[in-house]
């Protein structure tokens, strides 16, 4: 069955630069979230969407943007980037007429800054 | 702060011992779902209560839903060393609309299970 996927898988970048992350959720699903995961912490969520639209959003810094496109993919825009934005990126997705509402998470982006 | 508080953070069992995790949040909750994450993964979804007071049981987990729907647990019967990774349980607290919201994860624990 179709996962989550997302790109790239590691990225390197250096402070003050930017960085794009892709997530293509599961095929039928409308409903995309996105986590940031520091070493040896939880999943903290900073955005989603339904349907294209910004649906809710966390502790997620003014120096990152997201949108969803019309094929229901989404990406994460994050600019100025510091040190401490060095985590795991997970992108989930969901159906947003399950009742079960299970988040499909995706392998993650590994983002190191330099 | 933390709303989804969850313990212990570490446990360490014998493989054939059992292992329990508890999760506590201070508001009550729409549903509590269970994620396993192992070692360089993803966060994989087990399970998810909605009803106050359920319990569900797939093979030798247990998961339970308090009364109050601010508790849960997870527990595992007769540990086996695939059972290793972290548990996180993780919160709806707001529920509208057709998006059923973020999920609020607890801290995890990290279970290694010795041979």
């Amino acid at each position: 069955a179709a996962g989550v996927i997302q790109s790239p898988r590691h990225l390197i970048k250096e402070k003050r630069e930017t960085a794009t992350l892709k997530c293509y959720p599961i095929p039928r699903h409308d409903t995309v979230y996105w986590y940031q995961q520091g070493p040896g912490q939880d999943p903290q969520f900073l955005i989603s969407f339904y349907e294209k639209m910004q649906s809710d959003k966390g502790s997620i810094p003014d120096r990152f943007s997201a949108q969803q496109f019309s094929d229901y993919h989404s990406e994460l825009n994050m600019s100025s980037l510091e040190l401490g934005d060095s985590a795991l990126y997970f992108c989930a997705s969901s159906s947003g007429t399950s009742s079960a509402n299970e988040q499909f998470f995706g392998p993650g982006t590994r983002l190191t800054v330099l | 702060g933390q709303q989804v508080m969850q313990i212990p953070q570490y446990q360490h069992v014998q493989e054939g011992e059992d292992f329990t995790t508890y999760c506590n949040s201070s508001t009550t909750l729409s549903n509590i779902q269970w994620y396993k994450q192992r070692p360089g993964g993803h966060p994989v979804f087990l399970i998810q209560l909605v009803k106050s007071g359920e319990v569900k049981k797939q093979k030798r987990l247990t998961f339970q839903f308090g009364e109050a729907k601010k508790n849960s647990s997870l527990h595992i019967t007769a540990t086996q060393t695939t059972d290793v990774g972290t548990y996180f349980c993780a919160g709806t607290l707001n529920a509208g609309g057709t998006s059923y919201g973020k999920l609020t994860f607890g801290q995890g624990t990290i279970l290694t299970v010795h041979p």
